[in-house]
């Protein structure tokens, strides 16, 4: 059973840094793209990031570009996102999310989510 | 930035058709993905590629996508289809990134 697990969220201040996790199991990670998406509760999904496969290639919503890395470590099957210079706007629940059939070009719908990891920015 | 523009809420009775429309230029050039949440959990993937079904999910979801609308279409509509859903798609103009639509909260009367 594919599963994938975050952990990480707290609350931390403004300007501050956090990095959340993703773990998965129950399916080989490395032939997968990844995502993170992010929800401020009670609104609609927002795209923050992707990675590919090996990690070679990296994209980011221009509202985290330069604040914002996503990584990856194959062998422990983990998705990592690094968030510094946090905001108020930062606050959300963040999910990680499996691209079925992603490629550089395209992304084939994300079929496995995590159940997310709140992240809260106040001082 | 691209956009993708969709009605805030929808409303439909039980056994009826519900139809969610998600606007963008040209989103027929492009791969539509929907999305249904319920209150408290993950979103989960019911439509991709503009008209396939991931296994598991009912026949009565579907879609479309021409010109400049996608569409979800919701046949027989049960109480339990009541959820917020999202449509999705891949802009690669200038910024590589994924696009969401603002979501269509469904209601079944």
């Amino acid at each position: 059973e594919v599963q994938l697990v975050e952990s990480g969220g707290s609350l931390v201040q403004p300007g501050g840094s956090l990095r959340v996790s993703c773990a998965a199991t129950g399916f080989t990670f490395s032939a997968y793209w990844m995502h993170w998406v992010r929800q401020v509760p009670g609104k609609g999904l927002v795209w923050v990031s992707r990675i590919s496969r090996d990690g070679s290639t990296t994209n980011y919503a221009d509202s985290v570009k330069g604040r914002f890395t996503i990584s990856r470590d194959n062998a422990k099957n983990t998705l990592y996102l690094e968030m510094n210079s946090l905001r108020a706007e930062d606050a959300a629940v963040y999910y990680c999310a499996r691209d079925r059939e992603g490629n550089y070009y395209d992304s084939g719908g994300f079929d496995h989510w995590g159940q997310g990891t709140l992240v809260t920015v106040s001082s | 930035s691209y956009e993708l523009t969709q009605p805030p809420s929808v409303s439909v009775a039980p056994g009826q058709t519900a139809t969610v429309t998600c606007g963008g230029n040209n989103v027929g050039s492009k791969s539509v993905h929907w999305y249904q949440q319920k209150p408290g959990q993950a979103p989960v993937l019911v439509v991709h590629d503009d008209n396939d079904r991931p296994s598991g999910i009912p026949e009565r979801f579907s879609g479309s996508n021409s010109g400049n609308t996608a569409t979800l279409t919701i046949s027989r509509v049960e109480v339990g289809d009541e959820a917020d859903y999202y449509c999705h798609v891949w802009d690669t103009r200038r910024n590589p990134s994924g696009v969401f639509g603002g979501g269509t909260k469904l209601t079944v009367l």
